[in-house]
């Protein structure tokens, strides 16, 4: 399974407000949904992961959600702070277990 | 704990040249990944290394592109000669193994503008 999807390519969100950044994956057998943080300059950064037996994991800020029925998985950014102004990619992990990697989204964080 | 070293940050060379960039990843990681990263595009895997042997390098210029991670620690990635296509960052990663979903952890990279 090698196709993701992710959108939107950017999306801007007032400081404060949630952000939401949704893939979607053709291979039912996939079961592992990373989500990388790529800040200017720097390399990219696991933020959170999920498993396909799991629906849901929060981490303070942050929450991903899996919807297997429906094929997609999204990211979740509550109270969005200046710091949040990234890239974020969905990889996906393929069958040799090396990661394939997407366009990303570009989340701006007005002030 | 240290994360994974690049050198150069950048660099700058003209066509034709060749330039080589030098990666030391976390210690105790097997695997060690080149990636290159276009301006606007994600990650693009070019080689895996499984401590000193190659994994993968399907996707490695190899007419040009070489590289090779010696006892199984540091990694040396070379262009040569370079081609205006081949302005990019490239990074380098590593993770504790590779035959399974491990975090992968990325170096800043070395961005490279070819003239």
């Amino acid at each position: 399974g090698e196709n993701v999807e992710q959108h939107p390519s950017t999306l801007s969100v007032q400081e404060g407000d949630s952000a939401v950044i949704k893939c979607t994956y053709s291979d039912s057998a996939s079961n592992y949904f990373p989500w990388y943080k790529q800040e200017l300059g720097k390399g990219p950064q696991l933020i959170i992961d999920i498993r396909s037996n799991v629906g849901e994991k929060k981490d303070q800020r942050i929450a991903v959600t899996l919807n297997k029925t429906a094929k997609h998985f999204s990211l979740h950014i509550t109270e969005t702070q200046p710091e949040d102004s990234a890239v974020y990619f969905c990889p996906n992990l393929d069958s040799n277990y090396q990661l394939i990697w997407g366009a990303g989204t570009k989340l701006i964080i007005k002030p | 704990e240290a994360g994974v070293a690049q050198s150069p940050r950048y660099k700058i060379i003209e066509k034709r040249q060749s330039v080589a960039f030098w990666c030391n990843p976390i210690s105790g990681h097997a695997t060690l990944y080149w990636y290159q990263q276009i301006l606007g595009q994600g990650p693009k895997l070019l080689i895996q290394f499984q401590n000193n042997g190659v994994v993968d390098d399907s996707q490695l210029p190899k007419d040009r592109f070489s590289a090779e991670r010696l006892k199984g620690v540091d990694s040396t990635l070379k262009i040569q000669p370079a081609k205006l296509e081949d302005s990019a960052v490239y990074l380098c990663a590593s993770s504790l193994g590779g035959g399974g979903p491990y975090e992968q952890y990325f170096g800043p990279g070395t961005r490279l503008t070819v003239t």
